[in-house]
């Protein structure tokens, strides 16, 4: 079955990067589009990027658009979210999730947290 | 860009019949997915479509959609129900994805 596995969370300081990760198993790679969602500490689901299944097109948040870059490995069937100039009000859970052509996200990953605090 | 709302929080008692709006301009023109979300797990997809309900999904869970304004049904309400419910759009406009607010659904 579609599994989706972030990795790459953690704690870093205002202004810094960091690289989150989402391993993809079970489906062919190429098949599937890819989001990250991120939901805050007792808040809501807040859409953050898009990338479709061959990596042509690219969609990102208005909050996130010019820090965030989204991006995938054939090869290592791997997405990953590129996270720079970070702020506090990125802290987070980071789930990537996947949609098959403009659909709902029918397959989550388990999350992984971001903080970011000096 | 599209708008959603939603309630923050909805009551209901076992056995009853719960009822979580999602409010938007003119949504019913649009494709609308529903998301259950249980304490420190991941959302799963509970309605997509409107209407559609996945594989595993329990036949009590319905949804609907017109004008401005989209609805998810759970009937015969369970404890294992409680959870917060989120709808969401594709927003063609700009090619971004748009989640409510979220609704808590208490189970009294």
């Amino acid at each position: 079955q579609v599994k989706l596995a972030e990795s790459g969370g953690g704690v870093v300081q205002p202004g810094r990067s960091l690289r989150l990760s989402c391993a993809a198993s079970g489906f062919t790679f190429s098949s599937l589009a890819v989001h990250w969602v991120r939901q805050a500490p007792g808040k809501g689901l807040e859409w953050v990027a898009f990338i479709s299944y061959d990596g042509t097109n690219k969609y990102y948040g208005d909050s996130v658009k010019g820090r965030f870059t989204v991006s995938r490995d054939t090869s290592k069937k791997t997405l990953y979210l590129q996270m720079n100039s970070l702020r506090g009000e990125d802290t987070a859970v980071y789930y990537c999730a996947g949609d098959r052509g403009g659909g709902p996200f029918e397959y989550w990953g388990q999350g992984t947290l971001v903080t970011v605090s000096s | 860009s599209f708008v959603l709302t939603q309630s923050p929080s909805v009551s209901v008692a076992p056995g009853n019949t719960a009822r979580i709006t999602c409010g938007g301009d003119n949504i019913g023109s649009v494709a609308v997915h529903w998301y259950q979300q249980k304490p420190g797990q991941a959302p799963v997809l509970v309605i997509s479509y409107d209407s559609d309900r996945p594989s595993g999904i329990p036949e009590r869970f319905s949804g609907s959609n017109s004008g401005n304004t989209a609805t998810l049904t759970i009937s015969r309400v369970e404890a294992g129900d409680e959870a917060d419910y989120y709808c969401q759009v594709w927003d063609t406009s700009s090619d971004h994805r748009v989640f409510g607010g979220g609704t808590k659904l208490t189970v009294l």
